[in-house]
């Protein structure tokens, strides 16, 4: 069964600083990965995807994120993070040929002046 | 192009009672699936449907159930509202089926507390 861990509950970085957040997957085969973000009360927004080719993919809002096989991560990236980045992330995995996503437990992120 | 709608944004019901939630899907989206997300929690499947059939489910039971409209639109119906089903519920549209490289646009999702 498809899984995604987001070993990180809450992540403090300061303005302009750079960030990580990672994330792990289990799946048999190449997988569909993606990484949402949710405002409080909000609905999810799609950051990136990865499909296939290119391992390194980039995203809205400067963010940029990793596929590596071999150690199962999709890890996402900003070099320098604004106070507006400032909310809930989660990473998703699903197969090829059908929509269901699986999602991670979220990351939050927090932005200190 | 319009994005995914859901109606209502914020609702109460009493444990018992039954309630039915609404999403419009996205311009030219055949494909809707539905989400629960508990507070504090990743959103978690519940259906999904295309061309008006259910097309996959998650681990939910039978009182969650669903219809898709021949216009795309869906309604996710829960009956015996219990406690634990007040969460974030979230509705997505997708391309084609949902298959090879689309991706889900999510709607800003309605927020259902059962007191």
């Amino acid at each position: 069964a498809q899984s995604v861990t987001q070993p990180d509950i809450h992540i403090t970085v300061s303005e302009g600083a750079s960030l990580e957040l990672r994330c792990n997957y289990s799946y048999g085969a190449t997988p569909y990965l993606f990484w949402y973000v949710q405002s409080p009360g909000q609905g999810l927004q799609l950051l990136l995807k990865y499909f296939s080719g290119d391992t390194l993919v980039q995203g809205i809002k400067g963010f940029e994120a990793e596929f590596k096989r071999s150690q199962s991560s999709f890890n996402l990236r900003k070099p320098s993070v604004h106070w507006s980045d400032a909310a809930e992330y989660f990473c998703a995995v699903r197969n090829t040929g059908f929509q269901k996503l699986v999602f991670g437990t979220g990351t939050r992120l927090l932005v200190s002046p | 192009e319009t994005g995914v709608t859901q109606s209502p944004t914020h609702l109460i019901k009493t444990r018992g009672q039954q309630v039915t939630l609404r999403c419009s899907s996205q311009s030219g989206h055949n494909t809707v699936s539905w989400y629960q997300q508990a507070l504090g929690q990743g959103p978690q499947f519940i259906f999904q449907y295309y061309r008006e059939e259910e097309n996959g489910r998650g681990n939910f039971p039978p009182r969650f159930s669903g219809l898709q409209f021949p216009n795309y639109s869906s309604e996710l119906n829960v009956n015996a509202l219990e406690l634990d089903d007040s969460a974030l519920y979230l509705c997505a549209s997708s391309p084609a089926g949902g298959g090879l490289n689309t991706e889900a646009f999510f709607g800003q999702g309605t927020r259902l507390t059962v007191v």
